[in-house]
């Protein structure tokens, strides 16, 4: 079946890199996704990648990629104040509809 | 090029009654997503359009439910006969085919007291 987990918490310093990690069951998924929520907001979409890369480097975010084990993970470098939020990893499949499954969410606290 | 809206931002209703949402999707994307999500936890799908037919609709969407795509643009999500456990933010997101990216309106957070 379908299954996203995710670590609930992390705390980082201002300046430090955040590395947040990610779990998947559906081998058949075709893109994995980072979206970003402040509080009372919708999601934004920071960044994806498709399952038969490795790595995908955008500015400050790198997204790691392992199939074989099913993990994702986002890497922010030099952390900021202004990217504390819940960050939620995704995984669609390209049956048609792509509609995502959304792992429940890492609170990032980033502490100056 | 405005983003993905939704109206209401905030909606508070008593059990037992009727709620109405509305979604615009950005201009010309032709898939538009319904998602569900409760304090604490990632959304989950609810139903999906492409142009106006609703092709696909999750077991969380109970016979009180109910979205319609008209004319393949705006998307209304009814809830008939509320209940407390209706209490959520309800998540619109649209996306253009082929592209697969989704891009996610504010919310309507709806609270049944």
């Amino acid at each position: 079946g379908e299954d996203v987990e995710q670590s609930l918490f992390l705390s980082v310093r201002e300046g430090d890199s955040s590395v947040i990690n990610c779990t998947y069951t559906d081998s058949s998924s075709t893109y994995l996704y980072w979206y970003k929520q402040e509080p009372g907001a919708g999601l934004q979409l920071l960044t994806y990648i498709f399952s038969n890369m490795d790595m995908k480097q955008d500015q400050r975010l790198t997204v790691l990629l392992n199939k074989k084990d099913k993990h994702l993970s986002l890497r922010i470098a030099d952390t900021q104040t202004g990217d504390s939020a819940i960050y939620f990893c995704a995984e669609s499949i390209e049956d048609s509809s792509y509609k995502l499954i959304f792992g429940s969410g890492t609170r990032l606290l980033v502490r100056p | 090029d405005t983003g993905v809206s939704q109206d209401p931002r905030h909606k508070i209703t008593k059990r037992g009654q009727n709620v109405t949402f509305r979604c615009d999707p950005i201009s010309e994307h032709n898939r538009l997503y319904w998602y569900r999500q409760t304090l604490g936890q990632g959304p989950e799908f609810l139903t999906y359009f492409q142009n106006e037919a609703q092709l696909e609709k999750s077991r969380l969407l109970s016979d009180r439910f109910s979205a319609e795509r008209p004319k393949g643009s705006f998307s209304t999500l009814e809830i008939q006969r509320t209940e407390q456990g209706d209490s959520a933010m309800y998540l619109c997101a649209s996306s253009i085919n082929p592209e697969h990216e989704q891009y996610f309106g504010p919310g309507t957070r709806l609270t049944v007291t």
